[in-house]
């Protein structure tokens, strides 16, 4: 069974950065690209940015280009999302989701980041 | 940026109804469309991907056709679980994009 578990969320003042990490078990995670889409309070979904599996192709939303950075460890099994220089409107829900050829077939519940002071 | 663009935001239907949802792309994106389910406070689930592929252990009411720039989820018969909310998203380019959503409520 597939399994993501975000972590690393919390309360952040603007311009601080945090790290999302998501772990992953249950599939040959260097085998698949994976993607962390987010969601802002009653909001829709938003793609934020995805990895190849070799971690060697990168691709973000303009909205974080330069200030996030997407990164995987394929010997830990696990995901990363260096966020910095954080604005309020990147409060939101951030999921990780294994990439099926561009959709996501399995996604982790999420973890809530805020950005207030 | 391809732009996806549901219809309607907002649907009321009742259990055993057939419920269809359009999504359009500002340009081709020629089969490259999937279709998620979204309950409150859960994670999406993936329905259809390449626009009408049913994803493994998703019920055969669910089905997707479309390609180009038009595409449509259709439910066959609206069961006490589908009320949910319903993304499209297309995969043909970077950025990858969502439509808004529509909100399938209870008539």
């Amino acid at each position: 069974e597939v399994q993501l578990l975000e972590s690393g969320g919390g309360l952040v003042q603007p311009g601080g950065s945090l790290r999302l990490s998501c772990a992953a078990s249950g599939f040959t995670f260097s085998s698949y690209g994976m993607s962390w889409v987010r969601q802002a309070p009653g909001k829709g979904l938003e793609w934020v940015s995805t990895i190849s599996g070799s971690g060697g192709d990168t691709h973000y939303a303009d909205s974080v280009k330069g200030r996030f950075t997407i990164s995987r460890d394929n010997s830990k099994n696990t995901l990363y999302l260096q966020m910095n220089s954080l604005r309020a409107e990147d409060t939101a829900v951030y999921h990780c989701a294994k990439d099926r050829g561009g959709s996501g077939d399995d996604w982790g519940q999420g973890t809530l980041v805020t950005v207030s002071s | 940026d391809i732009q996806m663009t549901q219809s309607p935001s907002t649907l009321s239907a009742s259990v055993g109804d057939r419920v269809t949802i359009t999504c359009r792309a500002s340009q081709s994106i020629s089969s490259w469309l999937a279709w998620y389910q979204q309950k409150p406070g859960k994670a999406p689930k993936l329905l259809i991907y390449e626009a009408s592929t049913l994803h493994s252990g998703v019920p055969s009411r669910f089905s997707g056709s479309g390609s180009g720039t038009e595409f449509t989820l259709t439910i066959s018969s609206l069961q006490p679980d589908d009320f949910a909310t319903y993304y499209c998203q297309q995969y043909n380019s970077y950025p990858r994009t969502f439509g808004q959503g529509t909100k399938v409520e209870i008539k």
